[in-house]
């Protein structure tokens, strides 16, 4: 089976520019997660969707980031403007579990956006 | 901030030697996973522990969990220079509607050949 699409693998931008970054999930799965992974920590949740609407954006930095699921398969997230501090590795997963979900699953990550703000 | 602390930060090991790597964490769960993370790589779903199992094997991995001292703890076994990767310890919880995975800082093990 396919896994977790993500483009582009590499980006490089200065501060103040507007990117954005794309993710397939695998075919079925309800739930996409986007995480931030600064270098030498682990992955941080940003944003949650279940199908297209989001269950938890409680650490999206919502003045310059944004996230969409248009029709509960592909997403994009957006940075707009770009900080120094966004340097870091976006990775997208997804998984199974439904909305009524008692048990988190394992989730299926993708290789990763590779993000460097100058 | 992150609930899952591992330790150690760093392991270097002989080729053939086990690993052990240990979660700490804060609150309460309803499992926890390990994930194998490769240079430059996304994130591998390594194995599953329920909050009401004490300790699970897959392979050459054997993960205990101990929900009194909320602490974890991943053995490799015969270790192989493959093995060289971080590893994350995420806890697993739900509440007010949404269910999600926190993750640790990892642990960074090398395998020597």
């Amino acid at each position: 089976e396919a896994g977790v699409a993500q483009s582009p693998r590499y980006k490089i931008i200065e501060k103040r520019q507007s990117v954005a970054f794309w993710c397939n999930p695998i075919s079925g799965h309800a739930t996409l997660y986007w995480y931030q992974q600064i270098l030498g920590q682990g992955p941080k949740l940003l944003i949650q969707f279940q199908n297209n609407g989001v269950v938890d954006d409680s650490q999206l930095p919502k003045d310059r980031f944004s996230a969409e699921r248009l029709k509960g398969v592909d997403s994009t997230l957006k940075i707009q403007p770009a900080k120094l501090e966004d340097s870091a590795v976006y990775l997208c997963a997804s998984s199974l579990e439904g909305s009524s979900g008692r048990f988190i699953n394992e989730q299926f990550f993708g290789p990763g956006t590779r993000l460097t703000v100058l | 901030s992150q609930q899952g602390e591992e330790d150690p930060q760093a392991l270097s090991i002989q080729e053939g030697e086990n690993a052990t790597m240990n979660c700490s964490y804060k609150t309460s769960i309803n499992n926890l996973q390990w994930y194998r993370q490769n240079s430059g790589r996304g994130l591998v779903h390594l194995i599953l522990i329920r909050s009401n199992e004490r300790e699970k094997h897959s392979g050459r991995l054997r993960v205990t969990l101990d929900t009194s001292k909320k602490s974890s703890s991943l053995l490799i076994t015969a270790s192989r220079a493959a093995d060289t990767a971080s590893y994350f310890c995420a806890t697993a919880y739900s509440g007010a509607g949404s269910y999600q995975l926190t993750f640790g800082k990892g642990t960074k093990l090398s395998v020597i050949p």
